[in-house]
């Protein structure tokens, strides 16, 4: 099986700094890449996806996430964090040759403060 | 307005008591698949399904059947819930059943907490 890892599990900021929320995947072949966000009492929501071409992404919010294959990663990264980013992130992974499973982090609970 | 709806959204049972959540999306979605959440462990993949009448097992399974006899519904079926069942539970679709594009994504439902007692 794949497995993702989210290395921050608790991260704790200060209203303007920067974020990066580190994702790593086991899988060795093709993969989508997604970060969802899910904002407390809410349901998952897609923050950005990666399926191939530009490695850098950019998604809602001001969001952005960087493939580097060599190193199985995802790092998701924003440069100037507001309050109303405090949530869960969850980094997901669905590698095509196994069907369409779906792989999640265990996440990273992010808090800024004000 | 596009949308997953899971009901029930709370519920308490007690062990052995058989139980459904339903699933339904309103977006003609070919993939659908649901999830736990469980402190630590974020979400697990249960079960998916990427057509009518086609499911496959997903991460965690065991103690939990699916079925999938129209493409808008893919209920959750508990036979003999056990406490160790107690989670968070997501639906979720998406529009294509064998393989993502750039354009697709998962939508999710509200969930569902379980309490098993």
């Amino acid at each position: 099986a794949q497995s993702v890892s989210q290395h921050n599990h608790h991260v704790i900021l200060s209203e303007a700094a920067s974020l990066e929320l580190g994702c790593n995947y086991s899988y060795g072949g093709t993969v989508n890449l997604f970060w969802y966000v899910q904002y407390p009492g809410q349901h998952l929501q897609l923050l950005l996806k990666y399926f191939s071409g530009d490695p850098l992404v950019k998604g809602i919010k001001g969001f952005e996430a960087e493939f580097i294959k060599s190193k199985f990663s995802f790092n998701l990264r924003k440069p100037s964090v507001q309050w109303s980013d405090t949530a869960e992130y969850f980094c997901a992974v669905n590698a095509w040759n196994t069907g369409n499973q779906f792989y999640f982090g265990t996440g990273t609970s992010l808090t800024v403060i004000p | 307005e596009a949308q997953v709806t899971q009901n029930p959204r709370y519920l308490i049972t007690v062990t052995g008591k058989k139980l459904t959540v339903t699933c339904s999306q309103n977006m003609n979605h070919e993939y659908m698949s649901w999830y736990r959440q469980d402190p630590g462990l974020g979400l697990r993949q249960i079960y998916y399904s990427m057509n009518v009448e086609v499911t496959d097992k997903g991460d965690v399974p065991e103690g939990y059947k699916v079925s999938r006899k129209e493409k808008r519904n893919f209920p959750l079926i508990l036979e003999s819930p056990s406490p160790n069942q107690t989670s968070l539970y997501f639906c979720a679709s998406s529009f294509f059943g064998t393989t993502f594009d750039s354009t697709d994504t998962q939508y999710f439902g509200p969930g569902t907490r379980l309490t098993v007692l």
